[in-house]
């Protein structure tokens, strides 16, 4: 298994509070991703980044934000949760696009916004 | 822009039964389609994937799916089910290219039962 881990797991929270979840692998692969899933919406990419402080919007960026500063560590920042965000966020990792190679996935971070 | 359909929310078959998953795409330019899996409470992981070349890919768990450009489909098929394909599956369609114009569309997915 790809060494991908995502970190809190399931986080319950208010809606403005700000709220930063982590993904960190030990594979320093180039790509890194973050999804979104919800029920009859598929996976929906937010945010992805393709080098150390390199990052673009995906489809889904509005009210999201991301930062990487090392290879290993990919951030997730909501600044004011709203209860639209409720969700199970996924990160992906990929030592190439991930448009032509295998993406991993980590185990998921379950998020409620009150 | 690339788009992809999964026919069917979905799908129940018995063990030992042909599994059958539907997924149909659009693409402007040729291309990279892929099937990924998801069991309960876990990521994604990688079934298979055709990028060029034979249109008949074998992927793990003895599942296969077959590009057919004519009919802009990649239906994922296994001759058996076995109680443990029970699982969420999605297709997923890219051009193939750098930049956000080439990460993955998903499909909404179809979530497959195995009846014993």
């Amino acid at each position: 298994d790809a060494g991908i881990t995502q970190s809190p797991r399931h986080k319950v929270t208010e809606t403005g509070t700000p709220v930063t979840l982590r993904c960190h692998q030990t594979e320093n692969h180039r790509y890194m991703y973050w999804y979104r899933q919800d029920p009859g919406h598929g996976l929906r990419l937010i945010h992805y980044s393709y080098g150390v402080k390199d990052t673009d919007k995906g489809e889904v960026s509005d009210g999201y934000s991301v930062s990487r500063s090392k290879t290993e560590d990919f951030l997730l920042t909501l600044e004011s949760a709203t209860s639209s965000q409720t969700s199970v966020y996924f990160c992906a990792i990929s030592p190439n696009s991930g448009s032509t190679d295998t993406q991993y996935f980590g185990p998921g971070t379950r998020l409620t916004v009150l | 822009a690339q788009s992809v359909t999964q026919l069917g929310s979905h799908v129940s078959v018995s063990e030992g039964a042909l599994v059958l998953l539907r997924c149909n795409y659009s693409s402007s330019v040729p291309p990279y389609l892929f099937w990924y899996v998801q069991y309960p409470n876990q990521g994604l992981q990688l079934l298979l994937k055709y990028t060029t070349g034979a249109t008949l890919v074998k992927g793990i768990n003895g599942f296969e799916a077959e590009f057919k450009k004519s009919e802009t489909s990649f239906h994922l098929t296994k001759p058996s089910a076995h109680m443990s394909d029970a699982a969420e599956y999605f297709c997923a369609v890219s051009d193939g290219s750098g930049g956000s114009q080439g990460n993955l569309i998903f499909g909404k997915g179809t979530k497959l039962s195995v009846k014993p």
